[in-house]
């Protein structure tokens, strides 16, 4: 079937330093992309989308890649921070679905040493 | 997320109870969702709702119910609580035009013994 998932399961950073989260999805009609953060206790919480018809997008600290060649998505965090640690999630969607269902991955956990 | 919330943030009951979880949210969104997290997994949809008269299964629906009460309150029902329904339970809204982000509630967190 078709999926989103995550190649590692925790990262562990130095603070300060650049951090990539990636993420590989299986649908080749996916063409919307979504970054999670989740904290400890809390929900998941927005972080950064893109669609199909992008391949970078920026936001603070924050850019998000898309390689539709190889179905493959990046989280790159900047100078990052002790509050960055947290779980993060990618998800997808495409027009397939109905309305807009997302399809979620595992979840990677970014652990910053000070 | 204030706009979600969700009661109650913890529970713990045993096998066989009749359990409701419940969500509200003040973003005047359409559209509500309920999915279940398990340590090392994603998020996975087990009800979603568009409007108050439309209600639909999402991936794991067994052994879960659930009633859209107004645009603003989605419930989700467990019938009968078994152990392996253990999990993190989180709400989620989002707007019906388009295909844009769905924002979650803090979760409750739930143990069937």
């Amino acid at each position: 079937g078709e999926s989103v998932g995550l190649h590692l399961p925790t990262l562990s950073v130095q603070e300060g330093d650049n951090s990539i989260i990636n993420c590989a999805y299986s649908n080749s009609a996916s063409d919307y992309f979504i970054w999670y953060k989740q904290e400890s206790g809390k929900g998941p919480q927005f972080i950064i989308d893109i669609r199909s018809n992008m391949d970078k997008r920026q936001g603070q600290r924050v850019t998000v890649l898309l390689n539709k060649t190889v179905k493959h998505l990046s989280l790159q965090i900047a100078a990052t921070q002790p509050g960055d640690s947290a779980v993060y999630f990618c998800a997808e969607s495409s027009m397939n679905n109905a309305g807009n269902m997302l399809t979620f991955g595992g979840g990677t956990r970014l652990m910053v040493k000070p | 997320d204030a706009d979600v919330t969700q009661t109650p943030r913890n529970r713990i009951t045993k096998t066989g109870k009749r359990i409701m979880l419940e969500c509200s949210q003040t973003k005047g969104h359409d559209r509500m969702y309920w999915y279940r997290q398990d340590p090392g997994l994603g998020l996975r949809l087990i009800y979603y709702s568009f409007d108050v008269k439309d209600i639909n299964k999402g991936e794991i629906s067994d052994g879960y119910s659930v009633s859209r009460q107004a645009q603003a309150k989605f419930s989700l029902s467990l019938e009968s609580a078994i152990p392996n329904q253990t999990a993190l339970y989180f709400c989620a809204t989002s707007e019906p035009q388009g295909r844009d982000t769905q924002y979650f509630g803090p979760g409750t967190r739930l143990t069937v013994l």
